[in-house]
């Protein structure tokens, strides 16, 4: 099974700042790699695949790069409704999916 | 549009066997090449995969919990069914089922997610 750790556990940034989470899978997952964005009490919504590809609707301050096992999520100008807890997932290498512990990003 | 509702009862005893549905609409899963899963996420924690059913009805597991649970289709109602059997406190979370999509192969990832449906494994 493929181990997803990511890291900062928690982030503090201010509005307008560019946030930077990271991901790594404990062995390669080439870029089948998802990030996902979830809000209290509300389901997780898709913000990338195949590692740096925006999902429909996903506004252009969200990017992904990475591959093999580091992975990072970058906004760039956060928004107030950007504050959430984004897990990571791969897809690679399946059963089982396996989700990161997430990293929750809190206003600064 | 693709939406997907979870239901199924709020409150199950221990031992007992949890019976979830998800009802779907927006896609077909005899003839889309698509799959439906099952996730949960207990209070606070991250989230864990359970089980997926794709559209060639072939039916995947998660290791630790597979003796445990059984996932169906009914095609004819947009339905898709998950058995879990022998709940325990530990198995109280939110459960969630999400339509996956394929990248290339047979990789799915989850582009649409219900709301969720929370389940507490209580006497």
């Amino acid at each position: 099974e493929i181990v997803m750790t990511q890291s900062p556990a928690s982030l503090s940034v201010s509005p307008g700042e560019r946030a930077t989470l990271s991901c790594r899978a404990s062995q390669s997952v080439t870029s089948n790699l998802a990030w996902y964005q979830q809000k209290p009490g509300q389901t997780p919504r898709l913000l990338i695949y195949g590692a740096s590809t925006r999902a429909t609707g996903i506004p252009a301050r969200f990017s992904g790069s990475g591959s093999g096992t580091e992975f990072t999520l970058t906004i760039s100008s956060l928004q107030s409704e950007d504050f959430a807890v984004y897990f990571c997932q791969q897809y690679h290498d399946w059963p089982p999916y396996t989700f990161g512990q997430g990293t929750k990003l809190e206003i600064k | 549009q693709v939406t997907l509702r979870e239901s199924g009862p709020a409150l199950v005893k221990p031992t007992q066997t949890l019976t979830l549905t998800c009802t779907f609409s927006g896609f077909s899963l005899s003839t889309d090449e698509v799959c439906v899963s099952w996730i949960r996420q207990p209070p606070g924690k991250a989230l864990e995969w359970l089980a997926l059913i794709d559209w060639d009805d072939d039916k995947y597991y998660s290791t630790s919990l597979k003796t445990r649970l059984t996932i169906s289709k009914d095609t004819s109602k947009n339905q898709v069914v998950l058995t879990m059997t022998n709940v325990d406190p530990v198995d109280t979370a939110t459960y969630y089922c999400a339509r996956g999509i394929l990248d290339g192969g047979y990789l799915y990832y989850f582009d649409y997610w219900g709301q969720g449906t929370l389940v507490t494994v209580s006497s």
